[in-house]
């Protein structure tokens, strides 16, 4: 199974909004609204940030947004914040092997 | 409160076998799914595998199948992960995660593994 494709980077300026792109299959992202995504901060672990495509755990602000399109889930933030500098990953859930994959990762600058 | 405790930095030379373990509380540990990533030094996350601790039931990334054995102990609410031969390209941070609604929601701190002769 591959990885699934993101940006390497995606910039913006405080108080902007971002996007960020995940582009699978139909045997991941299309076939399922199995998607997640994750902020690491260097040194850490990383973070949920949102789970089912579009879904918040408590705690995460109401800055970060999900959605999903065909075989294309986006993760949003909007309000960009100096903290939100930091990578960003999606994953899937994948039938190919009834399990899950990454995404290739984004570094998100705050300009 | 849920905290994944995983065992300490491990340096070990290639060909040495090794296992680190992963020690769930604060939830009911039988109950969720269990997964295993790998972070190679200045690289992305790799999705390696997960257990289901109630049953054992554990499923592999084709890249990690036959290179790695997942496992776990739910009398003591810990799994882990181990290897046979070590490798200079195992490397890495890795980190456990529980699994909620398919997202990995609660992280360990990582263990770092570093292999070299």
């Amino acid at each position: 199974q591959s990885a699934l494709t993101q940006p390497a980077s995606v910039s913006g300026s405080p108080g902007q909004s971002i996007t960020i792109s995940c582009t699978g299959t139909s045997s991941d992202v299309g076939g399922y609204n199995y998607v997640s995504w994750y902020q690491q901060h260097p040194g850490k672990a990383p973070k949920l940030m949102i789970y089912e495509v579009s879904n918040r755990p408590s705690g995460v602000s109401n800055r970060f947004s999900g959605s999903k399109s065909g075989n294309t889930a986006s993760l949003t933030i909007s309000g960009l914040q100096a903290e939100d500098e930091a990578d960003y990953y999606c994953s899937s859930y994948t039938s190919s092997s009834s399990n899950y994959v990454f995404g290739t990762g984004t570094k998100v600058t705050v300009l | 409160e849920v905290q994944l405790v995983q065992s300490g930095a491990e340096v070990k030379k290639p060909g040495e076998s090794l296992k680190i373990s992963c020690k769930g509380s604060g939830y009911s540990f039988t109950s969720y799914w269990i997964g295993w990533v790998r972070q190679m030094p200045g690289k992305g996350l790799e999705w390696m595998g997960i257990i289901y601790p109630g049953d054992s039931d554990t499923r592999y990334s084709p890249s990690f199948q036959g290179q790695v054995t997942i496992s776990a102990d739910k009398s003591i609410s810990t799994a882990y992960l181990q290897w046979s031969s070590l490798k200079a390209s195992d490397t890495a941070m890795y980190y456990c995660a529980r699994m909620e609604r398919y997202g990995l929601d609660y992280w360990g701190q990582g263990t770092l593994v570093t292999v070299s002769s």
